[in-house]
């Protein structure tokens, strides 16, 4: 079965603080893909990230950071020095190719407070 | 590119009544478009999965003559609830995808308040 784990429900932190949100999944097929996605409370889903299985290799952009291990089966996601327009629900997500459906994780809501 | 838009963005109906929500795909073609749910505080749930001109994949727990979709062209897909009542107020959310297996490209979302 396919399943993503956020166990972080919310997280808050100060203005210039980084802050990492965790996303561990499980799956046995061995090509998938993972996501993460932000939802600001206007509702509308903000694409950040797709990685697929055979690359490991983190990736920065901007303030952003993502930590991919397979070994964990963790896709990490770090903000660096946070902004109050941070503040949102982050979602981490997980599609594979047997099953081709996203399955999204419950979520962690973030504040970043001035 | 690769936009994705929802009509209405609110909606409130009256218990019993049906509504119909638009998801159009808006400088792609969409061969396949996913209709999902969230409730407050909640995660996204995928309803059902549809491909243009075949009937859709609903997920499990959720009622095909409640929730109808319609995939009748490439880049329009509806879900209508039907004989709504208040535990249907939810967010819908919809997506598309070209072909393959490219990704997901969102909607803003539909609120549904069923009074």
């Amino acid at each position: 079965a396919q399943k993503v784990t956020q166990a972080q429900t919310e997280i808050s932190v100060v203005e210039k603080e980084d802050v990492t949100l965790d996303c561990v999944y499980e799956t046995r097929d061995t090509t998938y893909y993972l996501f993460w996605y932000k939802q600001p409370p206007s509702g509308e889903l903000v694409f950040l990230i797709r990685r697929n299985s055979f690359d490991e290799q983190n990736e920065i952009s901007g303030r952003y950071s993502w930590n991919f291990q397979k070994s964990t089966s963790s896709f990490n996601f770090t903000i660096t020095a946070s902004q109050v327009v941070d503040s949102a629900v982050y979602f981490c997500a997980l599609d594979t190719y047997n099953t081709d459906k996203l399955i999204f994780g419950t979520g962690t809501r973030l504040q970043v407070f001035p | 590119g690769a936009v994705v838009s929802q009509h209405p963005s609110r909606v409130i109906c009256k218990s019993g009544t049906s509504v119909k929500i638009e998801c159009r795909s808006l400088d792609f073609q969409a061969t396949t478009m996913f209709w999902y749910r969230q409730f407050p505080k909640k995660s996204l749930m995928l309803m059902a999965t549809s491909n243009e001109g075949s009937k859709a994949t609903y997920e499990q727990g959720v009622e095909k003559d409640k929730f109808l979709i319609n995939h009748a062209s490439l880049t329009l897909s509806t879900l209508t609830v039907t004989s709504a009542h208040p535990e249907d107020s939810s967010f819908y959310i919809c997506s598309a995808r070209e072909g393959g297996r490219d990704e997901q490209y969102f909607g803003p979302g539909t609120r549904l308040t069923v009074t």
